[in-house]
């Protein structure tokens, strides 16, 4: 039982290129979400998705897609990053049905955009 | 949108100090008030949540206690030890549970 793996962990890009931050969970949680963690700023929900097909948007959610074709797998899209984006991008998955459950996060990628 | 204000931003004490970090909420709505704490490169970890309909919840040195009429809740550590030196942030998520917010986060510093 691997929980939520997200990979990379490290990337470094430059200003205007794309790339896909993958996660992916094995516990058949149904919710799962994207943060993004700035000094100071805590942890700022981008896109979140309650199922299979469905996805909504986060408090920050300009600059990034998501998808979620299957249950396990939610991908984060950078179409064309900035240097702005430079952050901790953590996944997290949860329960839905039961509601108030623990989310429990995947271990972080740091992007550095140059 | 739900608004989670935490405070202090840092906090030094002393080993065997207790330590209180404080939020507010800005949603009546908000039901579920986890509390998650994050060492140095690693990812956010719960160590204690509590529910609207429950005032207090204790787990060994740490408790948590809330006021809904305030929309506020505190996390309280006994007997700070070093390794309870971490970010520790404090959240709260939507009546339709789609939605955790975090607060800004706290650096704890226990100095031995």
């Amino acid at each position: 039982n691997a929980g939520v793996t997200q990979t990379p962990k490290f990337q470094v890009l430059k200003t205007g290129q794309s790339m896909t931050l993958q996660c992916a969970q094995d516990m058949n949680h149904e919710y799962m979400s994207w943060y993004r963690q700035d000094p100071g700023m805590g942890l700022r929900l981008i896109h979140y998705s309650v199922g299979a097909g469905i996805t909504d948007q986060g408090e920050v959610p300009n600059g990034y897609n998501v998808s979620r074709s299957t249950t396990e797998d939610f991908p984060l899209r950078l179409l064309s990053a900035a240097p702005s984006q430079t952050s901790v991008y953590f996944c997290a998955s949860k329960l839905y049905r039961a509601l108030n459950t623990e989310a429990f996060f995947g271990q972080g990628t740091r992007l550095t955009v140059v | 949108g739900e608004n989670v204000e935490q405070h202090p931003s840092t906090l030094s004490v002393q080993e065997g100090d207790s330590a209180v970090i404080k939020c507010t909420y800005s949603d009546s709505a908000s039901n579920y008030f986890p509390w998650y704490k994050q060492e140095l490169g690693k990812r956010p970890q719960l160590i204690i949540d509590i529910r609207s309909n429950v005032g207090e919840k204790k787990d060994q040195r740490i408790a948590v206690t809330l006021n809904k009429t305030a929309k506020h809740f505190s996390l309280h550590i006994t007997e700070t030890q070093p390794e309870d030196s971490a970010v520790y942030f404090c959240a709260a998520i939507n009546n339709a549970g789609n939605m955790l917010t975090f607060g800004g986060g706290t650096r704890l510093m226990v100095k031995p």
